[in-house]
């Protein structure tokens, strides 16, 4: 299997411009999370989805943020308009389920530059 | 909400040493994830504890998961160059949804063996 696969990998874009971030899951997982990494707060869990419908979406710093699962093997993180305190590493995550005890595979990562 | 320390934030161990991370949590831990990430890249899944008392190894790391279930140590027996990166412990909290969990992160232990 690929694993979670993200695209880009790497961001620069200019403040106010709108960023889409991708995610493709692990295939045959059910559960898919978006995380965001920074050096002052560590890493967040921003939101997830549970069979393509998001079910916790309390991390999401912003009306800017929003996040979309049109389909089991998909989803994007978009930010509208851009920030530079936006500029931290993306992760996107996948497991079998959300469930207890469940172990989530993480993708490389999209490192996001707001300049 | 569960609050994870790590400690120390960060390591450096002359290459053959052993060395231990902590992670305490706030509240009791329902499972505890260890994981690595080496720069530029996502997490790697280690172990997972559930059980107080549980001690489990893979190669020279070693995680334990104490009796209180309140704290978790990561022992790194003879350690190499390839240990290097950053150690995250997270654990198991149920979502604003009921029955399904997501898993809160602590800060990172960071690790650098010199050769």
């Amino acid at each position: 299997d690929a694993g979670v696969i993200q695209s880009p990998r790497h961001e620069v874009t200019e403040m106010g411009q709108e960023v889409t971030l991708r995610c493709k899951p692990i295939s045959g997982h059910n559960s898919l999370f978006w995380y965001r990494q920074t050096m002052m707060r560590g890493l967040e869990l921003l939101i997830y989805f549970n069979n393509n419908v998001p079910i916790d979406d309390s991390g999401m710093p912003e009306d800017r943020f929003s996040a979309k699962m049109p389909n089991a093997s998909f989803s994007t993180l978009k930010i509208q308009p851009s920030e530079p305190r936006d500029s931290a590493v993306y992760f996107c995550a996948s497991s079998l389920e959300v469930s207890y005890l469940n172990e989530q595979y993480f993708g490389p990562g999209t490192r996001l530059t707001v300049t | 909400s569960q609050e994870l320390e790590q400690s120390p934030q960060s390591l450096i161990v002359q290459e053959g040493k052993n060395l231990t991370i902590n992670c305490t949590s706030s509240k009791t831990l329902y499972g505890l994830y260890w994981y690595k990430q080496k720069y530029g890249e996502g997490l790697i899944f280690l172990m997972m504890l559930q059980k107080g008392g549980e001690e489990k190894s893979h190669e020279k790391i070693t995680a334990k998961l104490d009796e209180k279930k309140q704290q978790s140590s990561l022992h790194i027996t003879a350690s190499q160059p390839s240990h290097a990166g950053i150690y995250l412990c997270g654990a198991e909290r149920e979502s604003s949804r009921a029955g399904s969990y997501q898993l809160t992160f602590g800060k990172g232990t960071k690790l650098s063996v010199i050769p």
